[in-house]
């Protein structure tokens, strides 16, 4: 079944202690996205990778990494978590992205959702 | 960067009835795509709309575009208890990489 994974789904963790999410996509897919839903503000991008060892910063990138090894992973690390980053996290998939596509290959797989409260 | 605007922010309506929700963005656009969220799910996409097409229809769904107004409109017609979601609009510009969410519309449809 073509989706996409995101570990763990729920995580409740104290300031400061290094947390992965982990995402990934088994659509052999080249664009992975990661964003954060907070009341009000609907989704905001963290990151963006358009392949492999290409990644770039979205709206709001502070206090998060990324990394892009395989093409089918694509893991969130908070390296020092505080509480302004407690909200519901989902990372997205798209076959391809930019001028490539031509616009009508860019439609986001979005995985289930990573509900995380730091505290 | 820029940031889409739906509208209305909640919507309520009978079962049969149409919904219609809007959505306006910022700068020149390569596509607009709808998504939808059932509470504290992931998103489904619904529909993508390039710039170069006005209207589009999947199923109930009508989405339409006005680039000279920087605006899209979704439109559900004979809506039912189980649309009862969150909408969003969601826009990559021509020059850039990224993506931008609307903070979205929330449809109840009552039974």
């Amino acid at each position: 079944e073509a989706q996409v994974t995101q570990n763990p789904r729920y995580l409740i963790t104290v300031t400061g202690k290094k947390l992965t999410v982990t995402c990934s996509q088994n659509m052999n897919h080249e664009y992975m996205s990661w964003y954060r839903q907070d009341p009000g503000l609907g989704l905001r991008q963290i990151y963006y990778s358009m392949n492999v060892e290409v990644t770039d910063k979205g709206d709001v990138p502070e206090g998060y990494k990324v990394s892009r090894k395989e093409k089918r992973n694509f893991p969130l690390i908070l390296e020092s978590p505080s509480p302004n980053q407690t909200s519901l996290y989902f990372c997205a998939s798209s076959l391809v992205w930019g001028f490539r596509s031509g616009g009508g290959q860019e439609t986001q797989y979005f995985g289930p959702g990573t509900r995380l409260l730091v505290l | 960067s820029q940031q889409g605007e739906e509208d209305p922010q909640a919507l309520s309506i009978q079962e049969g009835e149409n919904a219609t929700m809007n959505c306006s963005y910022k700068t020149s656009i390569n596509n607009l795509q709808w998504y939808r969220q059932n509470s504290g799910r992931g998103l489904v996409h619904l529909i993508l709309i390039r710039s170069n097409e006005r209207e589009k229809h999947s199923g109930r769904l009508r989405v339409t575009l006005d680039t000279s107004k920087k605006s899209s409109s979704l439109l559900i017609t004979a809506s039912r208890a189980a649309d009862t979601a969150s909408y969003f609009c969601a826009n990559r510009d021509n020059y850039g990489q990224n993506f931008v969410f609307g903070p979205g519309t929330r449809l109840s449809v009552l039974p």
